[in-house]
């Protein structure tokens, strides 16, 4: 059974960073796109990044580029999102998911519950 | 950018729901797929390549449509499938459409 569980996600000031991290078991983790999906409160979903199986190719959503750094460590099976230079906008639960292959186009097969950010002064 | 309609749907159980999901732009092939996110969830993957149920998905789930006109069908409606329906385009963008809500009448 694929299981996906988010850690790092709390409090920060704007301008802050935070990172997240995602411990992935059950899959052949570096056979796996992966991607984070936020959701702010009571909004709908927002893909933001993604990141290859080898971890050699990334992709940013415009409202995030050059703040978020998706990153993959296969040896440990993580998946990993250094977000930098917070913005109240960004307040949201973090999902960590799984794309159904190594290359596109995949569709998200398996979600993690989410961990949450919440962006304050 | 998807658009789904309507926002909201109000239904009784054993109705059937139809939901609408609009791109602006056709995209190539059938990659849209659709989810189901109950309240304090994650999503859940129900339909992918516009028309493939995902494993362990019943029946009453449907998925059809191509071009920028699709649709998620769901027959019979069981207390369990009120639920936020989301749309994707995974073929391109990633972007989901605003979800429609169906809700018990």
């Amino acid at each position: 059974e694929v299981q996906l569980l988010e850690s790092g996600g709390g409090f920060v000031q704007p301008g802050g960073s935070l990172r997240l991290s995602c411990a992935a078991s059950g899959l052949t983790f570096s056979s796996c796109a992966m991607s984070w999906v936020r959701q702010a409160p009571g909004e709908g979903l927002d893909w933001i990044s993604a990141i290859s199986g080898g971890g050699d190719s990334t992709y940013y959503a415009d409202s995030v580029k050059g703040r978020f750094t998706i990153s993959r460590d296969n040896s440990k099976n993580t998946l990993y999102l250094q977000m930098d230079s917070l913005r109240a906008e960004d307040t949201a639960v973090y999902h960590c998911v799984k794309g159904s292959s190594e290359v596109r186009p995949y569709y998200f097969d398996h979600w993690g519950q989410g961990t949450l950010v919440t962006v304050s002064s | 950018l998807l658009t789904q309609s309507p926002g909201t749907l109000s239904l009784s159980p054993g109705e059937r729901a139809t939901l609408s999901c609009r791109a602006t732009q056709s995209f190539s092939g059938s990659y849209l797929a659709w989810y189901q996110q109950k309240p304090g969830q994650a999503p859940r993957l129900l339909i992918y390549g516009a028309s493939s149920r995902a494993t362990g998905i019943p029946d009453r789930f449907s998925g059809s449509g191509s071009g920028t006109d699709f649709t998620l069908t769901i027959n019979r409606l069981e207390p369990e499938d009120f639920a936020v329906y989301y749309c994707q385009e995974y073929g391109g963008s990633r972007t989901f459409g605003q979800g429609t809500r169906v809700e018990i009448k």
